[in-house]
């Protein structure tokens, strides 16, 4: 069946240190992959996407690329700041009928000043 | 556009007692509909899903049930409520056999079973 793993964490950096969060999938046919974010006591937002391979996803200094070959969609911010702290969470979507969604566990980031 | 209501937003009930949690969406028609449970410090744990009115799938055997009775209205209930089932409970929506469109969630209930 399809998953997604990821680091769990709790990852802990300081403020404008660099950010990656590795994520990794198994899937059957070819998912579109997503990275939502989780503040605290809050629903998920959505961060990014992306729907093929190679396609970069980034919004708010966030990126992540679509790998296929290594079945990966790692999360990536140069300089992280205070109110980046949040659960990160992976996830993927398949065009199967009805429940086409799989998250990973997420990821806590706690950004110290 | 698209909107999704949730509620109660917190919730402290007893053990034993009943539980109905209303999730409903506006602004789209015959979405698929999602009941995710978050434990403390854990994943998302995927409850119940829909593709349409009374159809509902089970992802887990367990205490809970759901019902969609209206096309944009998702039921999350239990008879009887076990501390087992404290937790943060999200309603989710997404746009029918679109593999590249997103999940749309909810603002979450907060329930604590004493």
């Amino acid at each position: 069946g399809n998953s997604v793993t990821q680091m769990e964490g709790p990852v802990t950096l300081s403020e404008e240190a660099f950010l990656t969060i590795n994520c990794t999938y198994t899937a059957t046919g070819y998912p579109s992959l997503f990275w939502y974010v989780q503040y605290p006591g809050e629903g998920l937002q959505l961060l990014l996407k992306a729907t093929k391979a190679d396609d970069k996803g980034s919004n708010k200094g966030f990126e992540a690329t679509y790998r296929k070959e290594t079945t990966s969609f790692h999360l990536e911010k140069g300089s992280v700041q205070v109110s980046d702290s949040a659960v990160y969470f992976c996830a993927l979507s398949t065009d199967n009928y009805g429940q086409n969604f799989v998250f990973g566990p997420g990821t806590r980031l706690s950004v110290l000043p | 556009s698209q909107t999704i209501h949730q509620w109660p937003a917190t919730l402290v009930q007893p053990v034993g007692s009943p539980l109905s949690l209303e999730c409903t969406v506006e602004g789209t028609s015959n979405p698929n509909l999602y009941w995710y449970r978050q434990a403390a410090g854990r994943g998302l744990q995927l409850l119940f899903y829909s593709v349409g009115i009374g159809q509902i799938s089970s992802e887990v055997p367990q205490n809970l049930s759901a019902s969609r009775p209206q096309d944009r209205q998702f039921i999350l209930s239990s008879k009887k409520l076990l501390l087992s089932d404290s937790g943060f409970y999200l309603c989710a929506w997404s746009v029918w056999g679109g593999s590249n469109t997103e999940a749309f969630f909810g603002q979450g209930t907060r329930l604590t079973v004493v």
